[in-house]
């Protein structure tokens, strides 16, 4: 089973107003990643939380961590047509090396 | 800077026919992976490889064979195409994700078996 759950499953909202998402997993975490991946691209990494952070920015990007709760959030500020895409959780869990990903939220931007 | 590069970017199998996915990256990552995203599914772990010679399984490997005889190349191998296999498949590399470093991706094979 994946390791990663989004929620929710897809969100619609409109030009300047903020997104959240939020990611659960399953056991102890290294790290939390977040991607972006764009209608028929590639991933792209957007940030990455370790497991010792509870707070992390980049630009209009804001990734919170509670490893007590196991789980995280992503906020996407003041939003713009071109945010529209999917978003991922990743986590490295501890003691291993794999990079497993969550079910994805599909984010649409609305003009 | 070249990246990751996957070909082909589009496939048709017959079922029961064999293929191979390429994956190269330049940018010296021990770690490499190989990802199959289905609709509602996100992305799962196929197998990985943390580097040279050394290759394991991920969450769904059953119809797939990997090998790493460099740093560069981890190709995907699909010996007998079934028509579940129809997915998009994604290869992916890092510095070890351990480490607290991103994965950078290619850009997609879209597989369709019929």
């Amino acid at each position: 089973s994946q390791q990663g759950e989004e929620d929710p499953q897809a969100l619609s909202i409109q030009e300047g107003e903020n997104a959240t998402m939020n990611c659960s997993y399953k056991t102890s975490i290294n790290n939390l990643q977040w991607y972006r991946q764009n209608s028929g691209r590639g991933l792209v990494h957007l940030i990455l939380i370790r497991s010792n952070e509870r707070e992390k920015h980049s630009g209009r990007l804001r990734v919170t961590l509670d490893t007590s709760k196991k789980s995280s959030s992503l906020l996407i500020t003041a939003s713009r047509a071109a945010d529209t895409a999917s978003y991922f959780c990743a986590t490295v869990p501890f003691g291993n090396e794999k990079l497993t990903f969550g079910t994805g939220t599909r984010l649409t931007i609305i003009p | 800077n070249a990246g990751v590069t996957q070909t082909p970017k589009f496939q048709v199998l017959k079922t029961g026919q064999s293929m191979t996915l390429q994956c190269a990256q330049d940018m010296n990552h021990e770690y490499m992976s190989w990802y199959r995203q289905d609709p509602g599914m996100g992305l799962r772990l196929i197998h990985y490889s943390v580097g040279a010679g050394i290759t394991d399984q991920g969450e769904v490997p059953n119809g797939y064979n990997v090998s790493r005889s460099t740093t560069e190349d981890f190709p995907l191998r699909l010996l007998s195409a079934a028509p579940s296999q129809t997915s998009v498949y994604f290869c992916a590399s890092s510095y070890f994700p351990g480490l607290n470093t991103e994965a950078f991706f290619g850009q997609g094979t879209r597989l369709t078996v019929v």
